[in-house]
């Protein structure tokens, strides 16, 4: 079954400092994997996705950028946080229109 | 205006009472899911819907794609079902995209 870490769990960083954030995949090869950030008292927002690896798609302008290096493995990074970047990273999965897999996230909050 | 619209917000109810949340969208889609949010942020995927009803235990979620409406309804409810509840939706373009609704707070009382 698949499966997916992300680190770190928490993280509080100084506005102007860097980002990263890990989301690796297991049992699933190939699969479209998504960035997701809720905003506090706000929904839900796709970030990136990436149908596979170097191929990225970003849905809204922002400070963040992410990567694919590796087909199981899922990077955002920042090079400098604001103070509106915070909030809780999802990392998902989708291996099909039905079958959909969320990551623990990980709760920035930027100081 | 949302592409996906939750009602209500926030909902309170007694332990037993039973529990409708419903969801519009108004983009073409190819299925919709309904997600429970628990206070720690996890996420875990209820259903995944692209016509008629599912259940699973005390929970059913229904869909009508003509009225681009789906409900999530939860029979004796119980204070361990407090959680925010989302509405998500995938479009037709195969890419497997989610739009969220805002959610639903729900808090059952004993």
């Amino acid at each position: 079954s698949q499966t997916i870490h992300q680190w770190p769990a928490t993280l509080v960083q100084p506005v102007g400092s860097p980002l990263s954030l890990e989301c690796t995949v297991e049992g699933t090869s190939n699969p479209n994997l998504y960035w997701y950030r809720q905003a506090a008292g706000r929904g839900l927002q796709l970030l990136f996705y990436s149908v596979g690896i170097g191929q990225i798609s970003s849905e809204v302008p922002q400070n963040l950028s992410a990567s694919r290096p590796q087909d199981r493995q899922f990077i955002l990074s920042s090079k400098k946080l604001l103070l509106s970047d915070s909030g809780f990273y999802l990392c998902a999965l989708a291996v099909s229109t039905d079958t959909q897999y969320f990551g623990p996230g990980t709760r920035l909050t930027v100081l | 205006k949302n592409e996906v619209e939750q009602s209500p917000q926030n909902l309170t109810a007694q332990e037993g009472e039973f529990i409708t949340i419903n969801c519009s969208y108004s983009v073409g889609i190819s299925a919709l899911h309904w997600l429970q949010q628990h206070p720690g942020g996890g996420i875990v995927s209820l259903f995944m819907l692209s016509s008629g009803k599912k259940k699973h235990g005390r929970l059913i979620a229904t869909i009508n794609i003509q009225e681009k409406h789906s409900s999530l309804h939860i029979t004796a409810s119980h204070p361990r079902d407090s959680a925010v509840y989302i509405c998500a939706v995938t479009d037709n373009f195969g890419n497997e995209k989610l739009t969220f609704g805002t959610g639903t707070r729900l808090t059952i009382i004993p």
